[in-house]
């Protein structure tokens, strides 16, 4: 399978624990992108990797979330003393690629990491 | 203000209607436009982009007017299998998608 993954699929955490999850996404792609979504909600942008360099942050992400691309490859999100409003699923999507591509600007999303905060 | 306003349903048609979405947007500076579909507890998925010109694609068409800051979707002879959430999707120049809340759609037999 050559689509975005992610992992875990599930965390269940108490309130004040850390966690990390990772993404990893389409090989050549250079863009990924974290997003979150609570139900009946649609996804909200959080951060943004452009290679290794973290371009864009939304005021979504308070000072306890923190991400990661070290290699321009796969990248990790952290969660650190979580509280039950962190509860949701954490997307994670990729573009980019080879420019003649028409999917170039198209955003392939994982099946994201379902987290419940206790 | 939500950035991206959309009905959210829900909307159940018999199979074979006509169903339309509509989606409005609030910044006028916003660049691309799509509609995304999501099944159940699935990501979301491309379902088609959106131009002014409009476009279809099948049973499915999308127009964009850029004046009304409006998008719209139209499905024709609907199948069970359009039972989904479909997300009205905007992008400014991070690229990054600001997603409506959805509109539920529910195809019956």
């Amino acid at each position: 399978d050559t689509g975005v993954s992610q992992d875990p699929r599930h965390k269940i955490t108490k309130r004040g624990q850390n966690v990390t999850f990772r993404c990893d996404p389409i090989s050549e792609h250079n863009r990924l992108y974290w997003y979150r979504q609570t139900l009946g909600q649609g996804p909200e942008f959080l951060t943004y990797f452009q290679n290794e360099a973290q371009l864009e942050k939304s005021r979504l992400l308070s000072d306890r979330f923190s991400a990661e691309r070290p290699k321009g490859s796969f990248s990790t999100l952290e969660i650190q003393r979580t509280e039950q409003g962190d509860s949701a699923m954490y997307l994670c999507a990729s573009s980019g690629g080879l420019r003649r591509a028409s999917s170039y600007n198209e955003q392939f999303f994982g099946p994201g990491t379902r987290l419940t905060v206790l | 203000r939500k950035e991206v306003e959309q009905d959210p349903g829900p909307f159940n048609v018999p199979e074979g209607a006509t169903v339309a979405f509509n989606c409005t947007y609030s910044n006028s500076a916003s660049q691309s436009f799509f509609w995304y579909r999501q099944d159940c507890r699935k990501e979301p998925k491309l379902l088609m982009s959106v131009y002014s010109s409009g476009n279809e694609d099948g049973r499915f068409t999308a127009q964009l007017n850029r004046a009304s800051q409006y998008i719209s979707l139209l499905i024709r002879d609907s199948k069970l299998s359009d039972s989904a959430t479909y997300l009205c999707v905007v992008t400014g120049s991070a690229r990054q998608l600001t997603f409506g809340s959805g509109t539920q759609l529910t195809v019956l037999p």
